[in-house]
């Protein structure tokens, strides 16, 4: 069955960095592209980044750009987020997802991680 | 960007009774336009994409329809199970995919 697990979450202080992990599990990870998306407090999902199947073009919600750096080691079925510069309205439940479409990408996702909980915070 | 506005904010239905959505968006998408169901603590769920398919094990009772700007996620039969937060998204602008804010459908 396929699956998807994020981790590295917690508490960080503003301006400081931290790296979120995605394992993924059951499906052609290679195939796929694949979307961080968020969801703050109180707040609806907003769409973060997106990494196409091979890792050779990605793309940023303007909110992180120039912050946030999306990438994948396809051999280990892991996508990871990097977070450089995080300020207090980056904390929210970050979420990772499979875009549906498979060796090309549709924008849309069918398959979502649980999330990991980032508190930017001092 | 293209701009997604789900309305209303806050939708209270009695169980089996229909339940409809609204999602419009600032440009034109076509049909390239998704529906997700989210409940509490749990990870979304893809319900329709391009407007109007269901996904896959999605039950009947959720139909999606629209294109080009104004979009509507109809529950035909609510069920108590529906109760949850339900968000569109627009793919058809690229790079810059967008969500709706979300209705948060409640079981009167």
């Amino acid at each position: 069955q396929a699956h998807l697990v994020e981790s590295g979450g917690g508490v960080v202080p503003p301006g400081k960095s931290v790296t979120l992990s995605c394992e993924a599990s059951g499906f052609d990870f290679s195939s796929h592209g694949m979307h961080w998306v968020r969801r703050a407090p109180g707040k609806g999902l907003e769409w973060v980044a997106i990494i196409w199947f091979r890792g050779d073009t990605e793309y940023y919600a303007e909110s992180v750009r120039g912050r946030f750096t999306i990438s994948r080691e396809n051999p280990k079925n892991t996508l990871y987020l990097q977070m450089n510069s995080l300020r207090v309205e980056d904390t929210a439940v970050y979420y990772c997802a499979r875009d549906s479409g498979n060796k090309t990408v549709y924008g849309y996702s069918d398959l979502w991680g649980r999330g990991t909980l980032v508190t930017v915070s001092s | 960007e293209v701009v997604m506005t789900q309305s209303p904010a806050t939708l209270s239905v009695s169980p089996g009774e229909r339940a409809t959505l609204s999602c419009r968006a600032s440009g034109r998408l076509g049909t390239n336009l998704a529906w997700y169901q989210q409940k509490p603590g749990q990870a979304p769920r893809l319900l329709i994409y391009g407007a109007s398919i269901r996904a896959t094990g999605i039950p009947v009772r959720f139909s999606g329809g629209g294109s080009g700007t104004d979009f509507t996620l109809t529950i035909s039969s609510l069920q108590s199970e529906d109760s949850a937060f339900y968000y569109c998204q627009q793919y058809n602008h690229w790079p810059h995919l967008s969500f709706g804010g979300g209705t948060k459908v409640e079981i009167k």
